[in-house]
Order: C-alpha cells, then sequence, then structure tokens
C-alpha cells in the first residue's frame, strides 16, 4: 500500500497568521494517465470530512480562495494563508492513485 | 444537491455482521461516481473500505476484503456495506461517500454513523 505521511501531526496557530502542512508519499503519485490524484479534506470536530483540493492544487468548489495545494511527485503541501476560527479540525491528505486508496495520520489545526 | 444518508444498527455483536445502507438523494447512484464506504475508529484516522459502481463493478481494500461485500441496488437509489466476523477493532464512524471520477476525490460525504461492535 501506499503510506502517506504527514507533518506536523499538530499545528497551534494564531488567528490571521499562515499554517502549512506537508504531505509525502511512500512512491510517485503520479497516475499512468498523466494525472496526480492528490487531494486535501478538512476534518471539523464533530463533522463528516469535507474536499478542499483535489488533482493537487485544485479547489473544490466553495473553497475559500486562502487554501492552496502545491506539490509534485512524493511530496505536496496544504497552506492556509490566514488562519480563521473557522479552520480548526484535522486535515487530511488522500491518495487515489494506486489501490488501495490511503490516507495520511491527519494533522490537528487549532489555535494558539 | 446529492446528498448521502447512512443508516444501520449502531450496535453489533462480536462475531456478528455489520449491515449499513446510503441512501442517494437529489441524483442518480446511475450517474458515473464511484460510491464509496470509509471508516473511522473513534481519535483516529480515515480507513477507505471499499467502492462500487452502479454497474456492480466493485474495488476493496485488501486488508478488509475477505470479510467485505458491497453492493448497489438502483431501483431504491441506495448502495450497502457489510462487513463480516467483527471484532472491538471494527468499531469506528463508517462513511458512505461519492468519488467523483474526475478529480478522483471524494466530493460528497455522508454525516456518518457510529457502529460499535460489543456484546
Amino acid at each position: 500500500d501506499l503510506v502517506m505521511t504527514q507533518t506536523p501531526l499538530s499545528s497551534p496557530v494564531t488567528l490571521g497568521q499562515p499554517a502549512s502542512i506537508s504531505c509525502r508519499s511512500s512512491q510517485s503519485l503520479v497516475h499512468s494517465d498523466g494525472n496526480t490524484y492528490l487531494s486535501w479534506l478538512q476534518q471539523r470536530p464533530g463533522q463528516p470530512p469535507r474536499l478542499l483540493i483535489y488533482k493537487i492544487s485544485n479547489r473544490f468548489s466553495g473553497v475559500p480562495d486562502r487554501f492552496t495545494g502545491s506539490g509534485a511527485g512524493t511530496d505536496f503541501t496544504l497552506k492556509i494563508s490566514r488562519v480563521e476560527a473557522e479552520d480548526v479540525g484535522v486535515y487530511y491528505c488522500m491518495q487515489a492513485t494506486q489501490f488501495p486508496w490511503t490516507f495520511g495520520q491527519g494533522t490537528k489545526v487549532e489555535i494558539k | 444537491q446529492v446528498q448521502l444518508q447512512e443508516s444501520g444498527p449502531g450496535l453489533v455483536k462480536p462475531s456478528g455482521t455489520l449491515s449499513l445502507t446510503c441512501a442517494v438523494s437529489g441524483g442518480s447512484i446511475s450517474s458515473s461516481n464511484w460510491w464509496t464506504w470509509v471508516r473511522q475508529p473513534p481519535g483516529k484516522g480515515l480507513e477507505w473500505i471499499g467502492e462500487i459502481y452502479h454497474t456492480g463493478s466493485t474495488n476493496y481494500n485488501p486488508s478488509l476484503k475477505s470479510r467485505v461485500t458491497i453492493s448497489v441496488d438502483k431501483s431504491k437509489n441506495q448502495f450497502s456495506l457489510k462487513l463480516s466476523s467483527v471484532t472491538a477493532a471494527d468499531t469506528a464512524v463508517y462513511f458512505c461517500a461519492r468519488g467523483a471520477p474526475a478529480p478522483n476525490a471524494f466530493d460528497i460525504w455522508g454525516q456518518g454513523t457510529m457502529v460499535t461492535v460489543s456484546s
């Protein structure tokens, strides 16, 4: 299975300040069709996960532009330009390039 | 707007079979999407269980494959999960989700349902 490793596992952030989460895969996520199926999900407390970013850097419908995804190959990053109170939760990267689909361990974003 | 809603028993006995259903509303289960089950043990991360297309084609996580069956009922616009020989390790919140083919990502999620395995 492809192993997805996120760092840090916890990220205390001051409101209005940026946050960055790294996700590294154990193998390249470039699919044979040329796409890289790396997505980011947000899970607020007590809520189901919500899709934020797909194919590395594409913001899903309704996602604020303070969320930005980047990366290539095996290394990916999610950045929040200015953290707001509603951004508190756990963030997961997920790969859908190779079965079985796998998730990172999650990164908890909390306010200092 | 497509919505998903899980339903099923919240308590299952050890060695029994966990059975859940996900009702799809606001859209057709016969659309070009994969219908997925994901679970989350209390306080832990997400685990992909498997998925089904409306044709009945399935993909399963090898770690669960021997115990999992996912099926689709187009007449009821729903899909189902059966997990056999359950143990306490199968205690989790079970989510159904839609796998959209173009982004190849889970773009719509149900609220999730907690299933506890206990005697």
